[in-house]
């Protein structure tokens, strides 16, 4: 079964300091990859996905992601955090092929961003 | 072109009741999918539905259950309310012709149960 792990369930910066939030998948097949940014009381809005194209994903507010199959991870940074980062961040996998769009997301990392 | 919205955006209730949750998606989206989002977790995938028929389901139990209608609209229904089912529901809206398996969500209906 496919799953996805976040490393650290809350991660405080410094503003201007690099962001790394962590998230590795499980399955036989690589996914497509997501990551979702949720700020309090609202939905979810795409960071950015990689979808088997190239494997360095950059998307919006500065953030990008880089697949690495051999460590089966997708692991999201940005070089200097700004104070308006902080929120949840939910990494996601799907499976690339079929026409059911199910999501299976990671529990999600808190980022903090300190002045 | 107009996104996904929701409603209502909170509500309460007490154990034993039954809810209806509303989703208009995207322009041009005809799938529709529902999460729960539990306090301090990741969305869990409830259903999906492509049109007007359920197509994939998660590990909910059957009074969980939904509608999607000719304009690609959605009702989740959730029976005999228990207190765990207080969370975040989450509808999205995606198109199948994009093949990338982009979600488009909503604000997301909060459901407290008493």
């Amino acid at each position: 079964a496919q799953s996805v792990t976040q490393l650290g369930s809350h991660v405080s910066v410094s503003e201007g300091a690099l962001v790394l939030l962590r998230c590795n998948y499980s399955s036989s097949v690589p996914p497509y990859l997501f990551w979702y940014v949720q700020y309090p009381n609202q939905g979810l809005q795409l960071l950015l996905k990689y979808t088997s194209a190239a494997t360095l994903v950059k998307g919006i507010n500065g953030f990008e992601a880089e697949f690495k199959k051999s460590e089966t991870s997708f692991h999201l940074t940005k070089p200097s955090a700004h104070m308006s980062d902080a929120a949840e961040y939910f990494c996601a996998a799907l499976l690339s092929g079929g026409s059911n769009y199910k999501l299976t997301f990671g529990k999600g990392t808190l980022l903090t961003v300190n002045p | 072109e107009t996104g996904v919205t929701q409603s209502p955006t909170h509500l309460i209730k007490t154990r034993g009741q039954q809810v209806t949750l509303r989703c208009s998606s995207q322009s041009g989206h005809n799938t529709v999918s529902w999460y729960q989002q539990a306090l301090g977790q990741g969305p869990q995938f409830i259903f999906q539905y492509y049109r007007e028929e359920e197509n994939g389901r998660g590990n909910f139990p059957p009074r969980f259950s939904g509608l999607q209608f000719p304009n690609y609209s959605s009702e989740l229904n959730v029976n005999a309310l228990e207190l765990d089912d207080s969370a975040l529901y989450l509808c999205a809206s995606s198109s199948p012709t994009g093949s990338t398996g982009e979600l488009f969500f909503g604000e997301g209906s909060r459901l407290t149960v008493l």
